[in-house]
């Protein structure tokens, strides 16, 4: 398998622009996690779906941000109006859930900055 | 709310010599999960510990769970560079997939 799949790699925008990250999980897991990595507050989950259903929404910083899962091979964090406290590296990962011992593989990262 | 605490949460050692470095965590958990990340790379499942007492090791690292006391232990033996690197451990959140990370150990190992 080619592991978890995130793009793009980084991204450069200006403040007040539309970003959207993308992700592919590995095939077979029902369980899709977003996270954001920052210096200041280490690694915080922002999301995470089950089955392609949004489960805990709770690290959402703001209105800001939407993600979505329209089916099992997808799903995109959205950060509109983007600001520079947003610049963070945004990692996916994917499970199978406790039956098989929750193991997260995650992906490679989108480094955002917003200038 | 679970609170994960790790330290040190930097350590510069020297080739060769042994070091165990902690994680406590401040709610009931039968499992914890130790993760690596080389700079600028993404995280890598080192160990899943899945009851008290469980123990794994994998070359010079090994992982200890006592889930009464809420502390594992990550045990590094005779250390080479290589094993540099920041070194997560996590816990599930009220027995969720939720996964709540400490704030991760940077180790650099020193020839």
């Amino acid at each position: 398998d080619a592991g978890v799949i995130q793009s793009p790699r980084h991204e450069v925008t200006e403040m007040g622009q539309e970003v959207t990250l993308r992700c592919k999980p590995i095939s077979g897991h029902d369980y899709l996690f977003w996270y954001r990595q920052t210096m200041m507050r280490g690694l915080e989950l922002l999301i995470y779906f089950n089955n392609n259903v949004p489960i805990d929404d709770s690290g959402m910083p703001e209105d800001r941000f939407s993600a979505k899962m329209p089916n099992a091979s997808f799903s995109t964090l959205k950060i509109q109006p983007s600001e520079p406290r947003d610049s963070a590296v945004y990692f996916c990962a994917s499970s199978r859930g406790q039956d098989f011992k929750n193991i997260q593989y995650f992906g490679a990262g989108t480094r955002l900055s917003v200038l | 709310e679970l609170k994960v605490e790790q330290n040190p949460l930097f350590l510069s050692m020297q080739e060769g010599k042994n070091y165990t470095i902690y994680c406590n965590y401040s709610t009931t958990s039968d499992r914890l999960y130790w993760y690596r990340q080389d700079p600028g790379k993404s995280l890598e499942s080192l160990f899943v510990l899945l009851s008290n007492g469980a123990v794994k090791q994998e070359g010079r690292l090994m992982a200890s769970l006592d889930t009464k006391a809420r502390l594992s232990t990550l045990h590094i033996t005779a250390a080479v560079h290589d094993l540099s690197a920041t070194y997560f451990c996590a816990v599930p959140q009220g027995g969720s997939e939720k996964l709540v990370f400490g704030k991760g150990m940077k180790l650099t190992v020193n020839p």
